[in-house]
């Protein structure tokens, strides 16, 4: 099915650990993001891409790395993961300016 | 600041009879305004986009309506169903360069009962 594809699921990291939240999608959408969802708060953006080769940072980048060197994924990095981290993660598409996003089914993290 | 908050924040309704969710916005420069379905443990599914001309576009037993003048927007849910218990996010663009800029509001949570 097309769509968002997203993992891990679920993933448990010690304090200081690294680990990669793998994105991949099949629409051939341009533009691919990374949000956090906190609870009572609104999904906030960390990092975006409007190309392959092109990326940029959002509202919350600290501590997150991101890279797009395909059209289709768009890994985002943490680097020493920190309690702070621990929220669910969405990746989302969308081919352009103005049109529908299409998100991920997300990935729980907890930072222990 | 951009911002968006919806209320009411939880809702409890028995299957069958309607609701309305609200959304009032602050953001500039205004793009466009989207409603969106969460299902637990799931990403948010686009029920609707409205332009700035758009006062009002359906999908199913969806209907949104947006007053740009008063910057307020409405959620209507017709003969609720089980299924229709989610979340539901009201989501503002604001385009101040290429791209969008989406700003989240926090949701408001339905939960339908038989």
């Amino acid at each position: 099915n097309a769509g968002v594809t997203q993992t891990p699921k679920f993933q448990v990291l010690k304090t200081g650990q690294s680990m990669t939240l793998q994105c991949a999608q099949d629409m051939n959408h341009e533009y691919m993001s990374w949000y956090r969802q906190d609870p009572g708060m609104g999904l906030r953006l960390i990092h975006y891409s409007v190309g392959a080769g092109i990326t940029d940072q959002g509202e919350v980048p600290n501590g997150y790395n991101v890279s797009r060197s395909t059209t289709e994924d768009f890994p985002l990095r943490l680097l020493s993961a920190a309690p702070s981290q621990t929220s669910v993660y969405f990746c989302a598409s969308s081919s352009g300016r103005g049109a529908g996003y299409t998100f991920g089914s997300g990935t729980r993290l907890t930072v222990v | 600041k951009n911002q968006v908050e919806q209320s009411p924040q939880s809702l409890i309704i028995l299957e069958g009879k309607n609701c309305t969710l609200q959304c009032n916005y602050t953001v500039s420069p205004f793009s466009n305004l989207r409603w969106y379905k969460q299902d637990t443990g799931r990403g948010p599914v686009s029920l609707t986009i409205m332009t700035f001309s758009e006062n009002t576009k359906s999908n199913g037993r969806y209907t949104a309506t947006l007053d740009a003048d008063t910057k307020q927007s409405s959620l209507h849910i017709t003969a609720s169903q089980l299924s229709d218990s989610a979340s539901y996010i009201c989501v503002v663009s604001a385009t101040p360069w290429g791209t969008d800029k989406l700003i989240f509001g926090t949701g408001t949570r339905l939960q339908v009962f038989p």
